[in-house]
């Protein structure tokens, strides 16, 4: 296993609402990126965090946002949920160019 | 926007022949890498290509990285039923950084 953990592992919300999803980077990993996954497509990129900041954004409107704590641990907050947002999060701490993926966050929006 | 496919989508292959998956980018990357995920499972990181030309082996696998960085494959030699999953390449754009597009993906089903 990576070392890399999400929660939940499963969340079902309804259009409109807010989510946060949580995810604890391996021990040193002080960047991470968020992917949106789809059924059946490759991960999309969401955004990156190193050492607390922002350091990059894909093509994801601004209810995306994101957080990092001093201990790596980092957080997606989506809000006003649309039907498209249903997907698999994942996050990917990262060392020496290597993405540790976590087993990911399904959302199901209804 | 920059868009990285990879053909075939999807390959059905009698267990020992072989199997490849292509990956092209529109436009130069600084490094390309291959994931391996298994269904219901999440991306695990196989391999990092950084030179032009390069290739690389790992037993079964080997991955090459085009001589313009615009294109990589992924060959298995004599196929396994463990080797079963979608195969995705990601392609970052700029050096320095960690930002990666992922390819449309491989699907690989290998039929014993």
């Amino acid at each position: 296993e990576t070392g890399v953990t999400q929660s939940p592992t499963h969340l079902i919300k309804t259009r409109g609402q807010q989510v946060t999803l949580r995810c604890s980077s391996q021990s040193g990993h002080n960047t991470v990126s968020w992917y949106q996954q789809a059924l059946g497509q490759g991960p999309q990129f969401i955004f990156q965090y190193y050492r607390e900041e922002e350091n990059g954004r894909g093509n994801f409107p601004p209810r995306f946002s994101g957080l990092q704590f001093p201990n790596y641990s980092s957080e997606l907050n989506v809000n006003a949920l649309e039907l498209d947002d249903s997907a698999l999060y994942l996050c990917a701490s990262i060392k020496y160019n290597e993405q540790f993926f976590g087993p990911g966050t399904r959302l199901t929006v209804l | 926007g920059q868009q990285v496919m990879q053909i075939p989508q999807y390959q059905h292959v009698q267990e020992g022949e072989d199997f490849t998956t292509y990956c092209n980018s529109s436009t130069t990357l600084s490094n390309i890498q291959w994931y391996k995920q298994r269904p219901g499972g999440h991306p695990v990181f196989l391999i990092q290509l950084v030179k032009s030309g390069e290739v690389k082996k790992q037993k079964r696998l080997t991955f090459q990285f085009g001589e313009a960085k615009k294109n990589s494959s992924l060959h298995i030699t004599a196929t396994q039923t463990t080797d079963v999953g979608t195969y995705f390449c990601a392609g970052s754009p700029t050096s320095g950084t960690y930002k990666y597009i992922f390819g449309t993906g491989t699907r690989l089903k290998v039929l014993a």
